[in-house]
């Protein structure tokens, strides 16, 4: 069975940074590309990022809002995948997701954690 | 960026109802179209991929089509446990992103 479990959030002041972890299990994490998705109270979804795997160069990508301030990484010996937060924004409040990311050319979201909250605030 | 606008923002329905949720990109994308469907203070659960493809374990009332602009979710006949909000999804180019949602309410 597929796992996600998300760790780290919390809450931090505005210019803040903090790590999110999230631990997989069920499936062979080093060849999975994995994705960010995050939820602001009420709100919808939105994409932050993506990491492929180390055969396919562990490119990451990120959306616009936080490029330059979010870093996507894995661990493939800890089947861990991470997200550094640096200068957070009262706006990057939402509940992190992360996922699986489909490689075989379809990139949906097959599988998610079950969230973490981040609360970016003064 | 692609923009994806569902329709409509929200129904209310009945249990057996067929219920239909459209979601229109603002560019073709083929049929690089995903659907989730999340429940309140859950995750969000794969539906539909590829514009038409079930998901594994997921039930046969649910069903999608539609490829390049135009994109539909039909629920053939819904159950208690499909009230939820749904959203559609493009994997056509980065940055992915999703419509609004359709919140499905009990009638």
């Amino acid at each position: 069975e597929v796992q996600l479990v998300e760790s780290g959030g919390g809450l931090v002041k505005p210019g803040g940074s903090l790590r999110l972890s999230c631990a997989a299990s069920g499936f062979t994490f080093s060849n999975a590309w994995m994705s960010w998705v995050r939820q602001a109270p009420g709100k919808g979804l939105e994409w932050v990022g993506r990491i492929k795997s180390k055969t396919d160069g562990v490119t990451t990508d990120y959306a616009a809002p936080v490029k330059g301030r979010f870093t996507i990484s894995r661990d493939d010996s800890k089947d861990t995948l991470y997200l550094q937060m640096n200068s957070l924004k009262t706006e990057d409040t939402a509940v992190y997701y992360c996922t699986t990311d489909d490689s075989s050319g379809w990139e949906y979201f097959d599988y998610w954690g079950q969230g973490m909250l981040v609360t970016v605030s003064s | 960026d692609i923009r994806m606008t569902q329709s409509p923002s929200s129904l209310s329905a009945s249990v057996g109802d067929r219920v239909t949720i459209t979601c229109r990109p603002s560019q073709s994308i083929s049929k690089y179209l995903n659907w989730y469907q999340q429940k309140p203070g859950k995750a969000p659960k794969l539906l539909i991929y590829a514009a038409s493809s079930l998901q594994s374990g997921v039930p046969s009332r649910f069903s999608g089509s539609g490829s390049g602009t135009d994109f539909t979710l039909t629920i053939s006949s819904l159950q208690s446990e499909d009230f939820a909000t749904y959203y559609c999804q493009q994997s056509y180019s980065n940055p992915r992103t999703f419509g609004q949602g359709t919140k499905v309410e009990i009638k």
